[in-house]
């Protein structure tokens, strides 16, 4: 099965920071890639598809990206509303595998 | 527009069996797979496996192998999960995602408890 090794576990940031959440994985998954949020109480919502393809209503302030077997999750400019769990998943073979994900806490 | 709506909590004992729907519209339901994922109590997500909604098919993650069974009721653009046997352990909100994962049900609480 292909790990993905989510970092960090949880962060704090103020707003208008720069904010990056990155997933390792164990295996070559090319861009088979998917990042979401999730809200307490809420289902996961799709944020970035094949590594860093920006899903449809997505603010543009987050943005994905990949250097060899490490992508990453960046939000430009904090806002309160980014508050959320944050989690990775690769679609490149079965077992579908997610990150352990990250908690994003404002200051 | 598409939506997939699952059906509501659940409370059962251990042993006892629980079956969740899962509703979709908004789209041709045998174009997708569905997909099902368990999230444990303040816990990450975890891929359980998908069903082929074209001819039944289920493929099952090795975790989820033996008391978890996934069906169609196709006519209804519904799946299903069924948990037999029920253990503490599976107290979890259980979603359905529709193939590509970019559609998810509002997840339904099972609560496992004596």
């Amino acid at each position: 099965d292909i790990q993905m090794t989510q970092s960090p576990s949880s962060m704090s940031a103020s707003l208008g920071d720069r904010v990056t959440i990155t997933c390792q994985a164990s295996q070559d998954i090319g861009n088979n890639l998917i990042w979401f949020q999730q809200k307490p109480g809420k289902s996961p919502r799709r944020m970035i598809y094949y590594a860093t393809n920006l899903a449809n209503g997505v603010p543009s302030r987050f943005s994905g990206s990949r250097s060899g077997s490490d992508y990453s999750l960046t939000i430009i400019s904090l806002e309160s509303e980014d508050m959320a769990d944050y989690h990775c998943l690769q679609y490149k073979q079965y077992p579908l595998t997610f990150g352990s994900g990250t908690k994003l806490e404002i200051k | 527009q598409i939506q997939l709506v699952q059906s509501g909590p659940e409370l059962k004992k251990p042993g006892e069996s629980v079956k969740i729907s899962c509703k979709a519209s908004g789209y041709t339901f045998t174009d997708y797979a569905m997909h099902w994922v368990k999230q444990a109590p303040g816990k990450g997500l975890k891929w359980m496996g998908w069903i082929n909604t074209y001819t039944g098919k289920p493929t099952y993650a090795d975790d989820f192998k033996g008391r978890f069974v996934f069906s169609l009721e196709a006519s209804a653009s519904t799946a299903n999960l069924q948990i037999s046997n029920l253990k503490n352990e599976d107290t979890a909100t259980y979603f359905c995602a529709r193939g590509a994962v970019a559609y998810w049900g509002q997840g339904t609480l099972v609560t496992v408890s004596s």
